[in-house]
């Protein structure tokens, strides 16, 4: 596509519940980060793959955190066990050619765990 | 831990003055930087992108890195009321992460 899309824009769930963001990148990127960003505060790495497969997980803040890519392209974060605390905007971005040429995000998907 | 240090602001400047955000980063290794533009409820929009020591300057905007002093900065020239925004500054170090490191923001507001 033109950009990278994210789906759901916003998503309010309750404490406890299992979400999952979608991300499809720039179509041909074959590197894509998820990144959680806090109300006055910087964006926040979490995952990068390149291609199917996770090349750095070490941002993902515990095991109820896990994003797959199945086949090199739309990617999904998953979040078991929702908890407030995970309540951010979690954005997407992605890059034909990894990290060292910074990359577009997408517009976010804001998570409110109520 | 790589950290990247911007004072969070508000910086005030008049309409038509020079803006001057800075940041310093604590990874010598550290090969890009890059300053995004992010508006109230909107995802960061990637502006500038320097990698070598010195000044790299595009319409208004002119990026400027200090490898030694571990500081880049950006200069807002003709400031104008739509550059009201936090400017987050970014920077790369790749080896085996190759994700960006993020500065807390710097909220600019331009005063009519």
């Amino acid at each position: 596509g033109a950009g990278v899309s994210q789906t759901p824009s916003n998503k309010v769930t309750e404490k406890g519940k299992y979400v999952e963001l979608r991300c499809d990148p720039i179509s041909g990127h074959t590197a894509l980060y998820w990144y959680r960003q806090s109300l006055g505060q910087g964006p926040e790495f979490l995952i990068y793959f390149q291609g199917t497969g996770a090349a750095d997980d070490s941002g993902l803040p515990n095991d109820r955190f896990f994003a797959v890519r199945p086949e090199g392209s739309v990617s999904t974060l998953k979040i078991q066990r929702t908890e407030r605390g995970d309540s951010a905007v979690y954005l997407c971005a992605s890059s034909p050619n990894g990290g060292a040429g910074g990359y577009t995000f997408g517009s976010g998907t804001r998570l409110t765990v109520v | 831990q790589k950290e990247v240090e911007q004072n969070s602001g508000p910086l005030s400047v008049p309409e038509g003055a020079i803006a001057s955000l800075n940041c310093t980063y604590s990874d010598r290794g550290s090969q890009s930087f890059f300053w995004y533009r992010q508006y109230s409820g909107k995802s960061p929009e990637l502006i500038m992108s320097i990698y070598s020591n010195g000044d790299k300057e595009d319409g208004r905007f002119t990026a400027q890195l200090n490898k030694a002093s571990q500081y880049v900065s950006l200069l807002i020239r003709d400031s104008q009321p739509s550059d009201s925004a936090t400017y987050l500054c970014a920077a790369y170090s790749g080896g085996g992460a190759d994700g960006l490191t993020f500065g807390k923001g710097t909220h600019l507001i331009i005063q009519p």
